[in-house]
């Protein structure tokens, strides 16, 4: 079975800092998506940005981007010019490439300082 | 509708009543999801819809556990006999078809209590 770990329950960082969350999963497919969805206090999951494993080429979507590492099953997503609105519970998700359900971890909680 | 419509919004119950939980999901999608999410959890899969049909029930916990979509709209998810652990956020998504290139657009989940 595929797991996925997200092993900082909480990061904080300064309005207009760079934030780095962090994601590591396990799989033994070859085919997959890995995504990150944000999570604010209306409990409506966004996503933010989705990576193919078969790409090399690193997604960015604006602010967002992600260092994805397949040998080392690592996802971890950069937030540059963070800003207040970006407060919320981020989740990593993987989808296997025939798959539709998605597997997600536990969460970070990110804080936004003024 | 414009988006994925979960009523209600929040549910308190007594143990061992039962409860119904409705997703409207986006006009058109045909692939529906559900979702559970305990506090300070992920959410964890539940089961799928492709049209009228559960295509993977693999995630419901037990036999208390029901959901059905019978015109390929409006999905149910109904828990009988509810029990204390059953209280979480139940999210539901859609997306246009079941393939993996369609992204998936969640509700605001419902809020189950059990007291």
């Amino acid at each position: 079975a595929q797991t996925v770990t997200q092993s900082q329950p909480e990061m904080s960082v300064q309005e207009a800092e760079t934030v780095t969350l962090s994601c590591t999963y396990d799989t033994s497919e070859s085919d997959y998506y890995l995504f990150w969805y944000k999570q604010p206090p209306s409990r409506q999951m966004i996503l933010v940005i989705r990576q193919e494993a078969y790409k090399q080429q690193n997604a960015t979507e604006n602010r967002f981007s992600v260092n994805f590492q397949k040998a080392a099953k690592s996802f971890s997503l950069k937030i540059s010019d963070s800003q207040l609105g970006d407060a919320a519970m981020y989740f990593c998700a993987y989808r296997r490439g025939y798959g539709n359900k998605l597997v997600f971890g536990a969460g970070t909680i990110l804080r936004v300082k003024s | 509708g414009a988006g994925v419509s979960q009523t209600p919004s929040n549910k308190v119950t007594e143990k061992g009543k039962y409860v119904e939980l409705r997703c409207d999901p986006i006009s058109g999608h045909t692939a529906l999801y559900w979702y559970r999410q305990s506090l300070g959890q992920g959410p964890e899969f539940l089961i799928y819809f492709q049209g009228t049909g559960a295509a993977d029930d693999s995630g419901l916990p037990n036999d208390r556990f029901f959901a059905v979509r019978p015109e390929g709209s409006v999905s149910t998810l109904k828990i009988q006999r509810t029990e204390r652990g059953d209280s979480a956020v139940y999210l539901c998504a859609s997306s246009a078809t079941g393939t993996v290139n369609t992204e998936a657009f969640f509700g605001q989940g419902t809020r189950l209590t059990v007291v």
